[in-house]
């Protein structure tokens, strides 16, 4: 299958600083990415969805001024959480699907904000 | 409308059992349905999927039959090892073109555990 790759696999960062993470396809081209967040023993709930070149378009209910979502090229996303408290501290996944292709995860991020 | 209803939430299957996960769905206009398996700590991993003009498809151990009339479809896993023992999720999307294409709506995902 594809690959997808989600750096950094966990995070730990001060109340009130910004966090970045970054997905990468590595063998393909990913016309859409999309980033999600998972509670402990939740299903993964969908935040927004990116297209190369053009804005994230955001869930009902997350705030795009806190996750701001960039798609610079067909192969990287980033989310960056910005002014992080310990509330947003969650498990953050991404995936990119391309036409033809099912979708691909990332192996995740966690966040801890303490 | 978008909901995908999976059961049951956990599952107990002894090694060399079949494990059974059923999901259904409202929106006739998914045509894709993707399992996927996760384990702690990682992010999920494409199992297999099938599209609604197959009836079942097959690959090793993994099994999806699929429902069209009932809309409904199930993951059956045959000779079920220990290793298998993770969390579950169905999928679904529809290509609604544009920004939205390959929108996933996941169930509420199955914890599996099978017993050596």
């Amino acid at each position: 299958g594809a690959v997808v790759s989600q750096h950094p696999s966990r995070v730990i960062c001060k109340s009130g600083t910004s966090v970045k993470i970054e997905c990468r396809s590595l063998d393909f081209q990913a016309t859409t990415m999309f980033w999600y967040r998972q509670f402990p023993k939740q299903s993964l709930m969908l935040m927004a969805t990116s297209n190369e070149g053009s804005k994230a378009t955001y869930e009902q209910g997350v705030e795009k001024d806190k996750f701001l979502i960039n798609h610079a090229s067909l192969t990287l996303s980033t989310l960056t959480v910005t002014s992080a408290h310990p509330e947003d501290s969650s498990f953050y996944i991404c995936s990119a699907r391309s036409r033809g292709i099912g979708a691909f995860f990332g192996q995740g991020t966690r966040l801890t904000v303490v | 409308q978008q909901q995908v209803k999976q059961s049951p939430q956990s599952l107990i299957v002894q090694k060399g059992g079949i494990s059974i996960i059923n999901c259904a769905y409202e929106n006739t206009a998914f045509d894709y349905f993707p399992w996927y398996q996760q384990f702690p700590g990682k992010g999920p991993a494409l199992l297999i999927a099938i599209r609604p003009d197959v009836s079942e498809k097959k690959e090793g151990r993994f099994t999806i039959s699929f429902n069209k009339s009932a809309k409904q479809f199930s993951l059956h896993i045959m000779d079920s090892q220990p290793g298998d023992s993770a969390t579950y999720f169905c999928a679904a999307s529809y290509n609604a073109g544009g920004t939205s294409y390959g929108k996933l709506t996941f169930g509420q995902g199955t914890i599996l555990t099978v017993h050596p």
